[in-house]
């Protein structure tokens, strides 16, 4: 059975106070990881995919790097508007559906 | 490019009562998903659609839930009869495939019952 572990379950960073998130897995295949951010409110929102160990993506403040066994998710000097969220989540290379774990929560204050 | 659209937004029902959530998915993908994801939780897959074909239900509680998807665009997704562990915010995503293609989530329907 895939399982999806993330950590943090919440984050609270000042502004500019850069931090990672971390994401373990355990797939009897991967087909590829994903990273989505989630308001409040709002359906997740598809930030990266990472399909191998050793792959790295960047976007804005975040960087995403995957290992064989966990990804992390950097943010780098975070504003508030970083604040959400962040889900990641497996999908097994037997089939098309996404695992997930249940979140970190990052709080970033002014 | 218009997102994945659900209605209603919010319902709130009575245990035992029926509830239909509404997608509508973003053209031209093929591949369809419903997520239940309770408070706290990440989303958890209920029934994925290739077209209009069930591509894995194997998650659905098939004595209340039920799906479908018309002429392999819109979905519908209804609980009968809803219990109290149904509430939850059910979200609607389309891909343009099955595989390893970023899913396009919706902005939910929150359901409470009470």
């Amino acid at each position: 059975e895939d399982q999806v572990t993330q950590s943090p379950e919440a984050l609270r960073l000042q502004e500019g106070e850069s931090s990672s998130l971390n994401c373990s897995y355990t797939v009897s295949g991967l087909r590829g990881l994903f990273w989505y951010r989630q308001d409040p409110g709002k359906g997740p929102e598809f930030l990266f995919t990472l399909y191998s160990a050793g792959e790295e993506k960047e976007k804005e403040r975040l960087k995403a790097t995957l290992t064989k066994k966990e990804s992390f998710l950097h943010i780098t000097a975070p504003k508030p508007e970083d604040s959400a969220t962040y889900l990641c989540a497996v999908m097994n290379s037997g089939y098309s559906t996404l695992t997930f774990g249940k979140g970190t929560m990052l709080l970033v204050s002014p | 490019e218009a997102g994945v659209a659900q209605s209603p937004r919010y319902k709130i029902i009575e245990k035992r009562q029926s509830v239909a959530f509404w997608c509508n998915p973003i053209s031209g993908h093929a591949t369809l998903y419903w997520y239940q994801q309770i408070l706290g939780q990440g989303p958890k897959l209920l029934i994925q659609f290739q077209n209009n074909g069930v591509v894995d239900d194997s998650q659905l509680p098939k004595d209340r839930f039920s799906a479908e998807r018309l002429k392999g665009v819109d979905s519908t997704l209804k609980i009968q009869p809803a219990k109290l562990e149904d509430s939850a915010v059910y979200l609607c995503a389309s891909s343009l495939s099955g595989g390893a293609y970023e899913q396009y989530f919706g902005p939910g329907t929150r359901l409470t019952v009470t």
